[in-house]
């Protein structure tokens, strides 16, 4: 079956660097994404790999490493705002994409 | 990016009542539209995959007869949520996939529907 894997909560603290990671088992493969998603309200996208390595965008990055079935989100300069959940999902052979439960991040002063 | 407008944006209903719900691309053509279901601090459960002309591909547990997909246009996808009950209360959303190389979906804004 197919299956994405990420962790359900992390904690950090204002101004510090967070690491999301996510694995994943699918049927083909054809990139992976990651999304925010503040309560109540929907998904807006953050980034997009479909290559191995990182892509850089801002305070944020993302990582893929297609042998290993392996990504991870990387936060820096959090700021209170960044509180949210963080989806991570991967398009499979038909162009669906499969989505992870999501890691909810609580940031503290 | 590209926009996806959703309408309403929360609706409160009757049970037994039927509630529609409209998602619009605004400025692209969306050959592919995506609903999803969302429950409070559950991940996205998509529901249906709705293409542009044709019947909509429904996921293993949902009920074609009770959520009602029509994708008229490449700009329009409409859920009709039919004989609500208060067990189909939730977060649903749509999606756009857009034309771009990185296959991206633009999400609506989301409607809340809560059924009495």
């Amino acid at each position: 079956g197919q299956n994405i894997d990420q962790p359900t909560e992390m904690t950090a603290t204002e101004g510090a660097i967070v690491q999301i990671n996510c694995t994943y088992q699918t049927s083909g493969f054809n990139g992976l994404f990651w999304y925010q998603q503040h309560a109540g309200e929907a998904p807006t996208f953050l980034s997009y790999n479909v290559l191995d390595g990182l892509e850089e965008k801002g305070r944020f990055s993302s990582f893929l490493s297609r042998s290993k079935g392996y990504s991870y989100l990387l936060l820096k300069e959090l700021q209170m705002k960044d509180s949210a959940s963080y989806l991570c999902a991967v398009m499979d052979s038909n162009y669906q994409l499969i989505w992870g439960a999501g890691t909810k991040l609580i940031i503290k002063p | 990016g590209a926009v996806v407008s959703q309408h309403p944006s929360r609706v409160i209903c009757k049970s037994g009542t039927s509630v529609k719900i409209e998602c619009r691309s605004l400025d692209f053509q969306a050959t592919t539209m995506f609903w999803y279901r969302q429950f409070p601090k559950k991940s996205l459960m998509l529901m249906a995959t709705s293409n542009e002309g044709s019947k909509a591909t429904y996921e293993q547990g949902v009920e074609k007869d009770k959520f009602l997909i029509n994708h008229a246009s490449l700009t329009l996808s409409t859920l009709t949520v039919t004989s609500a009950h208060p067990e189909d209360s939730s977060f649903y959303i749509c999606s756009a996939r857009g034309s771009g190389e990185n296959n991206e979906q633009f999400f609506g804004p989301g409607t809340r529907l809560t059924v009495l």
